[in-house]
């Protein structure tokens, strides 16, 4: 089993549509966990931290249920330009893995 | 300037060949990594280090070996290329929890 899994998509939305990508996580140790993007051949970038508590930016909102092991992430009102693979993260503070765990993906084209 | 470089960014190799990856970065951070990345697999760990004097396998080194020449370098060597090597490999930095990628370099072993 991933230590980290996505359903991959690809999610085809309209644009003006709510989506939202799940996300979960084997570590019970995992600690951080963040939401990633990555527009294609291109190197992935910060989207957002995923806090406890949920958090939003903008038409963004990451949840954490630590109980289940799941993180999502909601986008509303979609645009063209968030037609991306979002990646979840997890970071673990086991010995040895001080490091971030990538899962592969879930990939969104938002259409016109 | 990029804050994070990698060279080459496109390279084609063959099988048995020796290739080095070299990464640069101008964040001054001390921790830096190398993944790669492979359809469907996500970005899986190779090596990473947490200053010029700390080197660590990550899930996947066999077949790489890395060289911390300062903080602001850290090369990533394939000794014999093979085919399976085949991937887009990512360099990236950090100095808490987010990590600074460089724009990769697409490596094909033939």
């Amino acid at each position: 089993r991933k230590e980290v899994e996505q359903d991959p998509g690809p999610f085809n939305v309209p644009e003006g549509a709510t989506v939202a990508f799940n996300c979960t996580y084997s570590n019970s140790a995992s600690q951080s966990f963040f939401w990633y993007r990555q527009d294609c051949r291109k190197e992935p970038k910060l989207l957002m931290s995923v806090y406890s508590s949920g958090n939003e930016d903008g038409r963004f909102t990451a949840q954490l249920n630590r109980a289940s092991q799941y993180i999502s992430l909601l986008i509303r009102d979609s645009k063209l330009s968030d037609s991306a693979t979002y990646l979840c993260v997890v970071k673990s503070m086991d010995t040895g893995r001080r490091a971030l765990t990538f899962g592969s993906g879930t990939r969104l084209q938002v259409q016109p | 300037d990029a804050d994070v470089t990698q060279t080459p960014r496109n390279r084609i190799t063959k099988t048995g060949k020796r290739i080095m990856l070299e990464c640069s970065q101008t964040k001054g951070h001390d921790r830096m990594y190398w993944y790669r990345q492979d359809p469907g697999l996500g970005l899986r760990l190779i090596y990473y280090s947490f200053d010029v004097k700390d080197i660590n396998k990550g899930e996947i080194s066999d077949g790489y070996s890395v060289s911390r020449q300062a903080q602001a370098k850290f090369s990533l060597s394939l000794e014999s290329a093979i085919p399976n090597q085949t991937a887009l490999y990512f360099c990236a930095t950090s100095e808490n929890y987010e990590q600074y990628f460089g724009p990769g370099t697409r490596l094909t072993v033939t």
